[in-house]
C-alpha cells in the first residue's frame, strides 16, 4: 500500500495564478481532509470530506476549493493564488471520524510558495 | 476557547538520555487525545490515541500519559536515540456533534550523539 500521496511535492506560483493539489489514498478510507502548516502555528484544517461527493469547511476554508469525485482522491484548489497561502499543505485520510478515535494517516506534503 | 499548549517549544538532549514533552488543552468536551511524530520534511505518524478512560499507553520507547481531570497530557521518550529528532505534536479532538480537531504547535526535539 502506497497509503495517502500528494501531488506535487513543490510549487511555486505567482499572484492570481491557479493550481490543484491532488491527493490519493489506497486504504479505502471514507474520511479525507486538507491541511496547511505554517511556522508556529498547529495545523489547520482548510476542508474535509467524509464520503465521495461530500465536502465541508473547516477552520480556514477562504480561498480554497475542493472536490471529491472519487472516494480515493481528494482534490485542493486555489483560483486565485494570494502570498498569504505560501505553506506546506498536508493531506490525510481516516476510516471514519478521528472523535471516535480512528485513526488519522498523513500523506508528505506539498509546498508551495506564492510570489 | 478550545486550545492546546505544548512545552517547551523545543529541546536539546544528548542520545540516550530520557525526556518529558508536556501538552495542556482546554478542551471539552474532550474525546481523544494524540501524540504524533513529524521528521522534517514528512507529514505527522501516529505515534498514540488515548480515549478519556486511558491514563496510559505506550508504543516502543513512547509512552503517553493522560490525566483527563487537569487536562493534561505528556509524551515520555526513554533510551533517545538521532532518530527521535523531529517535532512532536500533541492533538485533542471533541467529542461534539460536528468535526474537530485542535492541534498544538509541537516541541521541537534535537538529540545528538
Amino acid at each position: 500500500n502506497a497509503g495517502v500521496t500528494q501531488t506535487p511535492k513543490f510549487r511555486v506560483l505567482k499572484t492570481g495564478q491557479s493550481m490543484t493539489l491532488l491527493c490519493a489514498q489506497d486504504m479505502n478510507h471514507e474520511y479525507m481532509y486538507w491541511y496547511r502548516q505554517d511556522p508556529g502555528m498547529g495545523l489547520r484544517l482548510i476542508h474535509y470530506s467524509v464520503g465521495e461527493g461530500t465536502t465541508a469547511k473547516g477552520e480556514v476554508p477562504d480561498g480554497y476549493n475542493v472536490s471529491r469525485l472519487k472516494k480515493q482522491n481528494f482534490l485542493l484548489g486555489l483560483e486565485s493564488a494570494a502570498p498569504s497561502q505560501t505553506s506546506v499543505y498536508f493531506c490525510a485520510s481516516s476510516y471514519s471520524t478521528v472523535a471516535l478515535a480512528y485513526e488519522q494517516y498523513f500523506g508528505p506534503g506539498t509546498r508551495l510558495t506564492v510570489t | 476557547k478550545n486550545q492546546v499548549e505544548q512545552s517547551p517549544q523545543s529541546l536539546i538532549i544528548l542520545e540516550g538520555k530520557n525526556c518529558t514533552l508536556q501538552c495542556n488543552y482546554t478542551v471539552s468536551p474532550f474525546s481523544n487525545l494524540r501524540w504524533y511524530k513529524q521528521d522534517t520534511g514528512r507529514g505527522p505518524v501516529s505515534l498514540t490515541i488515548m480515549t478519556f478512560s486511558e491514563n496510559t499507553k505506550s508504543n516502543g520507547r513512547y509512552t503517553a500519559t493522560l490525566d483527563a481531570d487537569t487536562k493534561q497530557s505528556s509524551l515520555h521518550i526513554t533510551a533517545s536515540q538521532l532518530s527521535d529528532s523531529a517535532s512532536y505534536i500533541c492533538v485533542v479532538s471533541e467529542a461534539s456533534g460536528t468535526y474537530k480537531y485542535i492541534f498544538g504547535t509541537g516541541t521541537r526535539l534535537k538529540v545528538l550523539a
